[in-house]
């Protein structure tokens, strides 16, 4: 079973700034199988990208997700206030069949 | 534009049995390149995949829930169910729908709390 460890826990940026938020496998994965969500209080996540690179409709390009074999990245630029949120990676294992997903990390905008 | 909208009881007993339910509108749950997924999340923690099913019926589960676990899908009534045996207070979360494609996401219910409790 692949493992997902987000890096790091909590970041805190300001508005305008870059954020860089990462996505560790335990073992090399597909890029195909890789794919980013942001969650805000009391809602459901959304998908924001989807096989590690594919913006998911009506994601703005600030989003960005890259990467490949054990390391991945969702970046997100020109930050907004809106943006706080946790976000979550995601990965699709075949063998066996079953979707993980990272422990998250808290984008705060201040 | 695709809905998802659990329901179900929002209290159970330990030892029982907690059944949902996702009614999907907008949308049909035919098609191969869809599967109809649950996924919980434990209050103020992260996302556990439960279990899909197909249009055709297939499923697959949680390799940590499979024995507890049950999942099918009535095409007619656009809708799929969940049912979780012998629930414990571990089991207490917000349940939520989801429809998958390109092997994601993209479609959620609101999602349902769920609390195992006597």
């Amino acid at each position: 079973e692949i493992v997902l460890t987000q890096s790091p826990g909590t970041l805190s940026l300001s508005p305008g700034e870059r954020a860089t938020l990462s996505c560790r496998a335990s073992q090399s994965i597909s890029s195909r199988y890789l794919a980013w969500y942001q969650q805000k209080p009391g809602q459901a996540p959304r998908l924001l990208i989807y096989i590690a690179s594919n913006r998911a409709t009506g994601i703005p390009d600030r989003f960005t997700g890259s990467g490949s074999g054990t390391d991945f990245t969702l970046s997100i630029s020109r930050l907004e206030p809106e943006d706080s949120a946790v976000y979550y990676c995601q990965h699709y294992g075949s063998s066996p069949f079953m979707y993980t997903f990272g422990q998250g990390t808290k984008l705060e905008i201040k | 534009q695709l809905q998802l909208q659990e329901s179900g009881p929002g209290l159970v007993k330990p030892s029982e049995t907690l059944s949902l339910t996702c009614t999907v509108s907008g949308g049909s749950l035919s098609g191969a390149v869809y599967n109809w997924d649950w996924i919980r999340q434990p209050p103020g923690k992260g996302l556990e995949w439960i279990g899909s099913v197909y249009y055709s019926g297939t499923t697959y589960y949680n390799p940590s829930l499979k024995g507890r676990l049950s999942i099918s899908i009535d095409t007619s009534k656009n809708q799929f169910s969940l049912r979780l045996h012998f629930v414990t207070a571990a089991d207490t979360a917000v349940y939520y729908c989801a429809r998958g494609q390109n092997l994601a996401f993209d479609y959620w219910g609101q999602g349902i709390l769920a609390t195992v409790s006597s």
